[in-house]
């Protein structure tokens, strides 16, 4: 159980573009999702937090209206890199943690590695 | 912000030795835990450490956490080429419900 997918896998898009990436709880309600950027042998970066039904909560440093994130039902949240360059290229991941037994833990997607070209 | 700084930053060992990797972080926490992720991957969740506990088990994994030092300690015994991979701790500050604070990770090479 407890199983979080990502799609696409990957993308290439040309600068300028806007790319949606889909993160999905499969067999859970998902109350709170992250969303975590990761550069190359780097680590994982927080980049915001949203909760089922209200605006996401951005870190530090991350332009809200270039990420748009929406978590519109219990199992789906979205992220879009809106006009991508060459510097939002990076790994994308999401994490879905909520439900009764799962509500301190969060469960990965496998990423989403985005090339702006 | 990182928290968790974990040392060394690569290790390289030979199958069958046993490998160690510290975190140490800095505010007070709720749990602590340690994930994997192979080269291009997402993240495999190995443990979690909550700030009352102060030894756990999981297969070959043991992982220690000394509140009074802030830091953590992984080790994998009699360790495999399949453990080559990254390895990151994470923190979930007192307060802070779910909210994780990765460090910047070990990366772990097994030689066969």
């Amino acid at each position: 159980g407890a199983v979080v997918s990502q799609h696409p896998s990957w993308v290439i898009c040309k600068s300028g573009t806007s790319v949606k990436i889909e993160c999905r709880s499969l067999d859970f309600q998902a109350t709170t999702m992250f969303w975590y950027r990761q550069f190359p042998k780097q680590s994982l970066m927080l980049m915001a937090t949203s909760n089922e039904g209200s605006k996401a909560t951005y870190e530090q440093g991350v332009e809200k209206d270039k990420f748009l994130i929406n978590h519109a039902s219990l199992t789906l949240s979205t992220l879009t890199v809106t006009s991508a360059h060459p510097e939002d290229s990076s790994f994308y991941i999401c994490s879905a943690s909520g439900g009764r037994r799962r509500w301190n833990e969060q469960f990965f997607g496998p990423g989403t590695r985005l090339t702006v070209l | 912000s990182q928290q968790g700084e974990e040392d060394p930053q690569a290790l390289s060992i030979q199958e069958g030795e046993n490998a160690t990797m510290n975190c140490s972080y800095k505010t007070s926490i709720n749990n602590l835990q340690w994930y994997r992720q192979n080269s291009g991957r997402g993240l495999v969740h190995l443990i979690l450490i909550r700030s009352n506990e102060r030894e756990k088990h999981s297969g070959r994994l043991r992982v220690t956490l000394d509140t009074s030092k802030k830091s953590s300690s992984l080790l994998i015994t009699a360790s495999r080429a399949a453990d080559t991979a990254s390895y990151f701790c994470a923190t979930v500050p007192t307060g802070a419900n779910s909210k994780l604070t990765f460090g910047k990770g070990i990366t772990l090479s097994v030689r066969p």
